[in-house]
């Protein structure tokens, strides 16, 4: 596609369910990147893929958030057992390769409220 | 540990008045800096970059950040701004060592009035 798409653009979920957000990278991006932006705070990174590997999970906040990236391109990202404080945007980037020279282009994100 | 501050978390401006936000980092080692914009309902659009060479650099919409490494700052600028120019505001820096890991400020949210 034309650029990185993410979906869905809006999940709404009872505290303690599970949710899978999903995304899909620019076609050719071998790097991949998941990032959350709370309110009134940056954006706090999460996860970096190259291909279908991930060298830096250090961003993931618990053990009950998990990713994956299958085929070298779509990504999901899963959060188990959700709480309130999971509520956030989640942003998916991706640049063409994960050298510093790469820009990285992001998603609309996903909007999860949990209640 | 290497962080990136935004020292302005909202700034309001009227149209044709000047902008400079500001923006440091944590690391004295080589750096990649970029700015990127976040347009009300849109996605962040990256505005400008520096990785080598000559510190002033000039961006898009009429936008330009100087980097100054004894001051670890890359502060973006803006002569004349817009009410189009209303958005959020987010500094980033990726740190050697590493990919394109990206580190972002807290962000700072311009509104500008007519």
């Amino acid at each position: 596609g034309a650029g990185v798409s993410q979906s869905p653009s809006n999940k709404v979920t009872e505290k303690g369910k599970d949710v899978e957000l999903r995304c899909d990278p620019i076609s050719g991006h071998t790097a991949l990147y998941w990032y959350r932006q709370s309110l009134g705070q940056g954006l706090e990174f999460l996860i970096y893929f190259q291909g279908n590997s991930a060298p830096d999970k250090s961003g993931l906040p618990s053990d009950r958030f998990s990713a994956e990236r299958t085929g070298g391109s779509v990504s999901t990202l899963t959060i188990q057992r959700t709480q309130q404080e999971d509520s956030a945007v989640y942003l998916c980037a991706s640049s063409l390769e994960g050298g510093k020279g790469s820009e990285a282009f992001f998603g609309q994100g996903t909007r999860l409220t949990v209640v | 540990a290497q962080s990136v501050s935004q020292h302005n978390h909202h700034v309001i401006l009227s149209e044709a008045a000047s902008l400079e936000l500001g923006c440091n980092y944590s690391y004295g080692g080589t750096v990649n800096l970029f700015w990127y914009v976040q347009y009300p309902g849109q996605h962040l659009q990256l505005l400008l970059k520096y990785f080598s060479g000559d510190p002033l650099v000039k961006g898009i919409k009429g936008f330009e950040a100087e980097f100054i490494k004894s001051k670890f700052s890359f502060n973006l600028r803006k002569p004349s701004v817009q009410w189009s120019d209303t958005a959020e505001y987010f500094c980033a820096v990726v740190f050697s060592g590493g990919y394109n890991k990206l580190i972002f400020g807290a962000g700072t949210r311009l509104a500008v009035h007519p």
